[in-house]
């Protein structure tokens, strides 16, 4: 099963910075997924990140509030900009074995905006 | 559009008995459900996965099954165990092939 870390593991900023959210996997993945789950809620899928193409954003998420990158088959990163304190959340990437029948995640990064 | 309802209220067990969660899903039958653990302050962590022609699945003390009939899985912990406190999370994919979450439950193994 694949590896994921994120950076950071928690983070504390001022409304209407942005804040840069990194996702690296140990084995080379196709799909990667960015999700926010906001305390005892579900988790909710924000876009999905291909390598080589711009990132397919849910119903709800824009490129502009959630730019996403995806240089390699390793790596991707989500940019949560000009926060405001309803961006607090957990920030999760995760990648599926090809089928999307499993999903393995991250850490998550825990956000507060003040 | 696809919902998925997972009882919000903890569920407080005696270490030994068996812990039943439930998983009620709306609309769309889909291929296959999915459970997860997730552990405070981590990310959810799979756990088994049953697809629509199986009734039920085993895995060590998890046993996960299937009611398509009545839109409906159940996930039993057998023999629990503090340490199987946390919370627990299914999912399924919906007509889009996207999966999509429950908010989870969470269990409290009491010992």
């Amino acid at each position: 099963s694949a590896v994921i870390s994120q950076k950071p593991s928690r983070d504390i900023c001022q409304r209407g910075t942005s804040l840069t959210i990194q996702c690296q996997v140990d084995s080379q993945v196709t799909m990667m997924f960015w999700y926010r789950q906001q305390p005892g809620q579900s988790l909710t899928l924000i876009a999905t990140a291909n390598q080589g193409s711009e990132a397919t954003y849910e119903s709800g998420f824009v490129i502009d509030k959630f730019p996403i990158s995806r240089p390699n088959l390793t790596f991707s990163t989500l940019t949560v900009s000009n926060m405001s304190p309803e961006d607090s959340s957990i920030y999760l990437c995760s990648v599926d074995e090809g089928q999307l029948e499993t999903q393995y995640f991250g850490p998550g990064t825990r956000l507060l905006v003040l | 559009s696809q919902k998925i309802e997972q009882n919000s209220e903890a569920l407080n067990i005696q270490e030994g008995k068996t812990a039943t969660l439930t998983c009620n899903y709306t609309n769309y039958s889909p291929a296959y459900l999915q459970w997860y653990r997730q552990d405070p302050g981590r990310g959810p962590v799979f756990l088994l996965l049953i697809r629509e022609n199986e009734k039920e699945k085993r895995k060590e003390r998890l046993k996960v099954t299937f009611d398509t009939t009545l839109k409906q899985s159940l996930f039993h912990i057998t023999a629990s165990q503090p340490a199987d406190s946390a919370t627990y999370l299914c999912a399924l994919e919906n007509s889009n092939y996207q999966l999509i979450w429950g908010a989870g439950t969470k269990l409290i193994i009491k010992p």
